[in-house]
């Protein structure tokens, strides 16, 4: 069965970075587009990058756009979000996710999300 | 504030039909791209209920539909159950945002 397993995350101080990572299972993880999703503590869902399956392009929301990298590993199996220059508006579960090729382009499987904390 | 507009609320008792509307414009759903729509109860990661508009995953109940007409997409719930209380999201493209990717703010629904 597909598995996404986030690691990662915790407390942060303002301007500082954090790395985010997704080990991915049960299913041809090259295959895909795989996409970043945060949710702020009470509010709703803002989609943060997605990277297609070879990983040759990449694409971010302007809210993170010059500061968070996404990159994968497809020998492990693996997608990343490096998150550089945080603020306390970048305080969210990171939810790492599959893009389906569905009608829709659908995001069918989600982690379980990973609480990162920007504060003084 | 986001690209597609939900109701922040609906509710409804027990075995009523109840619809959550997503509203987009002529960049986003108009532009024909498809809507698709999650669910999400508490403390868990969104879970994939609708997509291409109107299609249902394998194991997602049958009174659960998707439509979509013009700048707008609707999900309707028909038979509410207990179960169903939980924040809905609609998702789609918008081809005037970088990466494209967009979501509606949520519509909490309450089971009366």
């Amino acid at each position: 069965q597909v598995q996404l397993v986030e690691s990662g995350g915790g407390l942060v101080k303002p301007g500082g970075s954090l790395r985010l990572s997704c080990a991915a299972s049960g299913f041809i993880f090259s295959d895909y587009y795989m996409t970043w999703i945060r949710q702020a503590p009470g509010k709703g869902l803002e989609w943060v990058s997605y990277i297609t399956s070879s990983g040759d392009s990449t694409f971010y929301a302007d809210s993170v756009k010059g500061r968070f990298i996404i990159s994968r590993d497809n020998a492990k199996n693996s997608l990343y979000l490096q998150m550089n220059s945080l603020r306390a508006e970048d305080t969210a579960i990171y939810y790492c996710a599959r893009r389906d090729i569905s009608t829709g382009y659908p995001i069918d499987y989600w982690g379980q999300g990973r609480l990162v904390t920007v504060s003084s | 504030q986001s690209v597609l507009t939900q109701p922040p609320s609906v509710s409804g008792a027990p075995g009523q039909r109840v619809t959550i509307s997503c509203t987009g414009s002529s960049s986003s759903i108009g532009a024909g791209y498809h809507v698709n729509w999650y669910q999400q109860l508490p403390g868990t990661p969104p879970k994939l209920l609708i997509y291409g508009s109107n299609s249902r995953p394998s194991g997602v109940p049958d009174r659960f539909s998707g439509s979509k007409s013009g700048t707008s997409a609707s999900l309707a719930i028909t038979g509410v159950q207990a179960e169903d209380e939980a924040d809905y999201y609609c998702q789609s493209r918008d081809n005037s945002l970088s990466g494209h990717v967009v979501f509606g703010g949520g519509t909490k629904l309450t089971v009366l």
